[in-house]
């Protein structure tokens, strides 16, 4: 089955851009989206397709897609940043969801 | 107010069965295709099951293939997932989300808090 790969772990200074990839055999033909987790909360949809955001998700939250790693920018990084961020695709051929295994970003 | 809010978890013996509702308000439930997604303690998020708007398509993760039924009642805003023969590695948060499309194939925009299911004898 398709395989999403993350880093276990990101850390940015506040202010900082953090960026932080999933990594896919042939990524870029796939929808792409991404999920903020934080404790005791439920998880957030931060970008979808890619590259779109949900209505309300600040600017400062982006997508985008190389052939075989799909990255999520956070510009101006703020502590209420600190989460758990996954990413996640459809895959046609075992037609199942999947998710990458989670990053954590630690806001120094 | 779009809310997704789950039930039916509890602590429960191995080898027993267990069915996890989510009740749905604040949107056209019979529009849109549903999930379950669990996490464990200190895991990440893993996908179990999605149906869609129809219940024509239903999809479940392989880890537990053979041991979950997932359906729904429109009529009723209501998600349902049958565990059957629990094991202690399905202790978990269990997630009901809604998916952005009528299929079970696109991102989901509206999550749960969560019911943790305890199995432990």
């Amino acid at each position: 089955s398709y395989v999403l790969t993350q880093a276990p772990s990101v850390s940015v200074a506040p202010g900082q851009t953090a960026r932080i990839t999933c990594g896919g055999a042939y990524i870029r033909n796939k929808d792409v989206h991404w999920y903020q987790l934080k404790p005791g909360q439920a998880p957030v949809l931060v970008i979808y397709d890619n590259t779109e955001r949900p209505s309300g998700m600040p600017e400062r939250f982006s997508g985008s897609t190389s052939v075989n790693t799909a990255t999520l920018t956070i510009t101006r990084v703020a502590a209420g940043d600190e989460a758990d961020y996954y990413c996640q695709v459809w895959d046609g051929y075992s037609d199942h969801q999947v998710f990458g295994g989670g990053t954590k970003l630690t806001v120094l | 107010e779009v809310q997704l809010v789950e039930s039916g978890g509890g602590l429960v013996q191995p080898g027993r069965s267990l069915r996890l509702s989510c009740a749905v308000s604040g949107f056209t439930f019979e529009n849109y295709a549903m999930h379950w997604v669990r996490q464990a303690p200190g895991k990440g998020l893993e996908w179990l099951s999605g149906i869609s708007w129809s219940s024509d398509t239903v999809g479940y993760a392989d880890s537990v293939k053979g041991r979950l039924i997932v359906s729904r009642d429109n009529a009723k805003n209501s998600l349902f997932l049958q565990i059957n023969s629990l094991r202690s590695d399905d202790t978990a948060l269990y997630y009901c989300a809604k998916d952005r499309g009528p299929e079970i194939r696109n991102a989901f925009d509206i999550w749960g808090q969560g019911t943790m299911v305890t199995v432990s004898s």
